[in-house]
């Protein structure tokens, strides 16, 4: 089966310091790889994604995700947290040739001052 | 930008009732989504619609049908609320070309009692 796997339900990390939130997924063919941050009470918002090319892609807000294709692993990072950058974020595959798209499950990302 | 609107932002209903979720967007896009979001479980897709009148079935149809006679309005219907429907409902849209990134609405929270 396709699937999308963030293996942490929660990561916690102080402010000023990097953070990384992992994404791996199992597709077959060749995925477009996307990184969606949710804010309380509001809907999804587009970070960036990867398509093809260079492995690191800079998204907004200063995030960036590395892609790593013999590890099927897609992610992200930002090199110092922001207690705004507090937010539960979604990886997703979308399915190339096709509108579907997977979600992980989602990591709540807590940046502590 | 691009604007995805839900009608509402908190709905309750009982048990049985007949139940419409509205979502209009406003870039022309071909391609419209619901989805919906349980904690745990990530976002699942219920249908999406590539052009006016043509949909297709996600990977939770099962009491939920939708309807797109226009093209910038998609709407989700519930024909007989149920208590394990209670969730949040999440719209996007996508333009039609391959690659391309959701758009999100802020989400309609459905308590069914």
């Amino acid at each position: 089966a396709q699937s999308v796997a963030q293996p942490e339900d929660q990561v916690n990390v102080a402010e000023g310091n990097p953070l990384t939130v992992k994404c791996t997924y199992s597709v077959s063919g060749n995925p477009y790889l996307f990184w969606y941050v949710q804010y309380p009470n509001r809907g999804l918002q587009f970070l960036l994604k990867y398509i093809t090319g260079d492995n690191l892609v800079k998204g907004s807000y200063g995030f960036e995700a590395e892609f790593n294709k013999s590890q099927t692993s897609f992610h992200l990072k930002k090199p110092s947290a922001l207690v705004s950058d507090s937010a539960l974020y979604f990886c997703a595959v979308l399915l190339s040739g096709t509108y579907k798209y997977i979600f992980g499950t989602g990591t709540r990302l807590k940046v502590l001052a | 930008d691009v604007k995805v609107t839900q009608s509402s932002r908190y709905l309750v209903k009982r048990t049985g009732e007949k139940v419409f979720l509205e979502c209009v967007q406003d870039m022309d896009h071909e391609n419209m989504f619901w989805y919906r979001q349980d904690p745990g479980l990530g976002l699942r897709l219920i249908y999406f619609s590539y052009d006016v009148k043509m949909k297709e079935k996600g990977d939770i149809p099962e009491g939920y049908s939708v309807s797109r006679e226009k093209k910038e309005r998609f709407s989700l219907i519930l024909e007989s609320a149920s208590t394990n429907q209670t969730s949040m409902y999440l719209c996007a849209s996508s333009p039609g070309g391959e690659s391309e990134k959701l758009f999100f609405g802020s989400g309609t929270q459905l308590s069914v009692l």
